[in-house]
């Protein structure tokens, strides 16, 4: 167990609707990134949050949009869904180093598997 | 944001030693070297960071070479479990993208 909690664990969902990923991070870990993995591809990253702001952006589509809340949980939104959108979505969360050094390792949640029909 | 090449895939088999290089050329000198393993249908798990020279944990060991423009993950008598993807990064305070490239699938054959 990673420590970082991803919700749901599956999603079937028709095309050109809004669906939400949520995901809790390990306690402490400010860091929260986002990451798309389709059938048989690569991690995709998407999106990274930091303490609640945007750090760093990957390749995502004006459909989706994400936020950190205060209590550092994360929420992906993805929004007028095509069958292509249909992956697993995988959050991950660290303690990031403040003002460079070392790096630190990243904790990834089991994913959440969106089914867009 | 450094750029890493690793084979596609590699087959071995049961107790053997299987060697993964990582090229990274154009490496930073704040960035540190990092290999993921993932399992299908599962998040990646951390297995081993470096800087330079060597490191070694529970599960591998990392080899550096003093120029740092490659590195050489290392899983010393593979199990028929050690099947999965095997990915490298490079990392750095500045870079905060956490990328991951197209990673290495490891076969284990009985």
């Amino acid at each position: 167990d990673s420590g970082v909690t991803q919700t749901p664990k599956h999603l079937i969902t028709a095309t050109g609707q809004r669906v939400t990923l949520r995901c809790s991070p390990r306690s402490g870990d400010l860091s929260v990134y986002w990451y798309q993995q389709s059938l048989d591809q690569g991690l995709q990253f998407l999106i990274q949050y930091y303490n609640g702001e945007e750090r760093a952006k990957g390749n995502i589509l004006e459909r989706f949009s994400a936020q950190q809340f205060p209590d550092l949980h994360s929420e992906l939104n993805l929004s007028s869904l095509e069958l292509g959108d249909s992956a697993l979505y995988f959050c991950a969360s660290s303690v990031e180093a403040q003002g460079g050094g070392v790096n630190t390792e990243a904790f990834f949640g089991q994913g959440t598997r969106l089914t867009v029909v | 944001l450094a750029k890493t090449t690793q084979p596609i895939s590699m087959d071995s088999y049961e107790g053997q030693e299987v060697n993964i290089t990582c090229s990274h050329n154009n490496i930073a000198t704040n960035d540190y070297i990092t290999w993921y393993q993932q399992f299908p249908s599962q998040g990646p798990r951390f297995i081993i960071q470096g800087y330079k020279t060597k490191v070694t944990n529970e599960v591998a060991s990392l080899f550096i070479p003093a120029d740092r423009k490659s590195s050489t993950l290392s899983l010393p008598r593979v199990s028929l479990s050690d099947t999965a993807v095997y990915y490298c990064l490079v990392f750095g305070a500045a870079g905060n993208k956490l990328t991951f490239g197209g990673g290495t699938r490891v076969l284990v054959k009985p």
